[in-house]
């Protein structure tokens, strides 16, 4: 089955513990994308990658970091979690051009 | 910066009644697409529209696009109360690389029974 899976769902955390999300999908796309949802704002884009060892920012990289050493995983990295880092974030991959393809979330609450 | 504004944000209607859902946004478009969020879920992708094209169908689902007004539309005909989601429009920009979506803030569409 065609899927993107992220790890873990739900993580409740303390303000500077790193943390890693990971993402990984089976559908050999190329792009694959990190998203966070904030009430009242709608989904912003964390960071893209376009391919293996091709990463960008988007709307709202500060605090966070990628890496895509593979082409089917790309795992989020906060190195130093803080408060206003509580959010819902999703993990995305696609062809180019295509439709997207979503994860399920992790429900993230730094305290 | 959000490319996509929704209209309206929310929007209750009874089974069986048509639901429209409008999106505007403001820089030129490859595509435009639409997204269903089940509370707390992943966004499940619905329909994408490319710039050339016009109207699109898919089952109960009708997007339109206007490239010169830059806004789209999404008609639910014949709504169900398991349509009962947030819909987001969501948009690949012209100048776009890594295929970056830009979404809006959505529609919170209440269907009742």
């Amino acid at each position: 089955e065609a899927q993107v899976t992220q790890n873990p769902r739900y993580l409740i955390t303390v303000t500077g513990k790193k943390l890693t999300v990971t993402c990984s999908q089976n559908m050999n796309h190329e792009y694959m994308s990190w998203y966070r949802q904030d009430p009242g704002l709608g989904l912003r884009q964390i960071y893209y990658s376009m391919n293996v060892e091709v990463t960008d920012k988007g709307d709202v990289p500060e605090g966070y970091k990628v890496s895509r050493k593979e082409k089917r995983n790309f795992p989020l990295i906060l190195e130093s979690p803080s408060p206003n880092q509580t959010s819902l974030y999703f993990c995305a991959s696609s062809s180019p051009g295509s439709e997207q393809y979503f994860g399920p979330g992790t429900r993230l609450t730094v305290t | 910066s959000q490319q996509g504004e929704e209209d309206p944000q929310a929007l209750s209607i009874q089974e069986g009644e048509n639901a429209t859902m409008n999106c505007s946004y403001k820089t030129s478009i490859n595509n435009l697409q639409w997204y269903r969020q089940n509370s707390g879920r992943g966004l499940v992708h619905l329909i994408l529209i490319r710039s050339n094209e016009r109207e699109k169908h898919s089952g109960r689902l009708r997007v339109t696009l206007d490239t010169s007004k830059k806004s789209s539309s999404l008609l639910i005909t014949a709504s169900r109360a398991a349509d009962t989601a947030s819909y987001f429009c969501a948009t690949d920009a012209h100048n776009n690389a890594g295929n970056m979506l830009t979404f809006g803030g959505g529609t919170r569409l209440m269907v009742k029974p």
